[in-house]
């Protein structure tokens, strides 16, 4: 089983703070791809990254691929309330599975 | 986009019943489907992989014969929690593979056995 270590476990930030959060495995993944989970719902997919040192930006969420495809980075810049959820990152699917990491949980409080 | 749903999204029932809970793609078929469960706070953990007209794969320590799970349409999956105690309360999320292998995950049904 392909372990993926999430970090920080928890997060308790302001809004306007900037934050990273990591997600760190000593396997080699093809892709990786991160989600967020709202309170009582299912996980939605953020992004895929695909190449090493891959970076991907979704408006103030920036998505980084290590060079050797071990790991990977999530930034957001300037929080707002509504980036408060659970953060997971997982492989892709051409793994046999989707196992998830650990996750990081974050509040942005206002 | 593709939609999955889970019926109920919520239920309450009596210690040693059992509970089905369903997870249908909307618009578009599944060949496999995922099951996890998830306790507060924590991530997802896989229970098993359900394949269309076949037996699921269970995960280790997730027991078959607790967890029943059919698969027997493109769109349709369900996970029967038999016997049910207190410690099986939990959310239980699906997911169903589309083209592409892309999975797309349901709402989820948090299960709370009294």
């Amino acid at each position: 089983t392909q372990l993926l270590e999430q970090s920080p476990q928890f997060l308790s930030i302001q809004e306007g703070e900037n934050l990273t959060v990591y997600c760190n495995s000593s396997s080699v993944f093809s892709s990786l791809q991160w989600y967020r989970q709202e309170p009582g719902e299912g996980p939605v997919l953020l992004v895929t990254v695909v190449t090493g040192g891959e970076v991907k930006k979704l408006k103030r969420l920036t998505f980084q691929f290590g060079d050797a495809r071990k790991d990977s980075s999530l930034h957001i810049t300037a929080a707002q309330t509504g980036d408060t959820g659970l953060y997971l990152c997982a492989p892709g699917r051409g793994t046999d599975k989707l196992i998830f990491g650990t996750g990081t949980r974050l509040q942005v409080f206002p | 986009g593709a939609v999955v749903s889970q019926h109920p999204s919520r239920v309450i029932c009596k210690s040693g019943t059992s509970v089905k809970i369903e997870c249908r793609s909307l618009d578009f078929q599944a060949t496999t489907m995922f099951w996890y469960r998830q306790f507060p706070k924590q991530s997802l953990m896989l229970m098993a992989t359900s394949n269309e007209g076949s037996k699921a794969t269970y995960e280790q320590g997730v027991e078959k014969d607790k967890f029943l799970i059919n698969h027997a349409s493109l769109t349709l999956s369900t996970l029967t929690v038999t016997s049910a105690h207190p410690e099986d309360s939990s959310f239980y999320i699906c997911s169903a593979e589309g083209r592409g292998n892309e999975q797309f995950f349901g709402p989820g049904t948090r299960l709370t056995v009294l």
